[in-house]
């Protein structure tokens, strides 16, 4: 069971770069969220989606992009990166999981993005 | 309780020792609840949720009690482990219509088990 994964794991890039960070998961869960975390903020959410080509902005969509043309793969982009997007970024998944109330979040292990 | 600042609220227990973390949330429409668990470099690990409509929900060593009176969610670590020391925090969400998956974060709790 994979669960839920994330791409690069560490990533270091200079401001103006487009950067994507990927997300995937094996659970065919419908609901899907990124997050970015700082100290003093904890959890922010970024965008999230509730199926296939449906997706919303959450708490500080600025400067990101999402896509979801499959249920499993959440990509999020930072179409020109700056040093404040230099945080640690968390995909999460919900949906119906066997024992488990559906509204659970899984997070995956994270992506360090560091922008010089 | 949810941090002020740059500086997590912290709780230093004895290993064997049961822990109690707190959260107060502010929503009272809110309908579900949860508590994650994270350590140094990892992602946030699910410990235990529970709705709206329960008091108390348990799990292997854990215990989530909610108080809708005062708004009020604890975490009840039993014999607490070394391996329990991380930063835990609480999670809401809030019922509304449509979007009603998504969660607000607490800012967390760090825990240090001392042996």
């Amino acid at each position: 069971d994979a669960g839920i994964t994330q791409s690069p794991r560490y990533k270091i890039t200079e401001t103006g770069r487009q950067v994507t960070l990927m997300c995937h998961q094996t659970w065919s869960h419908s609901y899907m969220f990124w997050y970015r975390q700082d100290l003093g903020h904890g959890l922010r959410l970024i965008y999230y989606s509730a199926a296939a080509d449906i997706t919303d902005k959450g708490e500080v969509p600025d400067g990101y992009v999402v896509s979801r043309s499959k249920t499993e793969n959440f990509p999020l982009t930072l179409e020109s990166a700056t040093r404040s997007q230099t945080s640690v970024y968390f995909c999460a998944s919900s949906g119906p999981t066997s024992g488990r109330f559906q509204e659970t979040q899984y997070f995956g292990p994270g992506t360090r993005l560091l922008v010089l | 309780g949810e941090s002020v600042g740059l500086h997590l609220p912290t709780l230093s227990v004895q290993e064997g020792d049961n822990s109690i973390i707190n959260c107060a949330y502010s929503n009272s429409a809110s309908d579900y609840f949860i508590w994650y668990k994270q350590e140094s470099g990892k992602g946030p690990q699910f410990i235990i949720d529970i709705r709206s409509n329960m008091d108390k929900r348990q799990g292997q060593r854990v215990t989530v009690l909610l108080n809708k009176t005062v708004k009020h969610l604890s975490l009840q670590i039993a014999a607490t482990q070394p391996g329990d020391s991380a930063v835990y925090f609480c999670a809401e969400k809030r019922s509304s219509g449509g979007s009603n998956y998504k969660l607000t974060f607490g800012k967390g709790t760090l825990l240090t088990v001392n042996p």
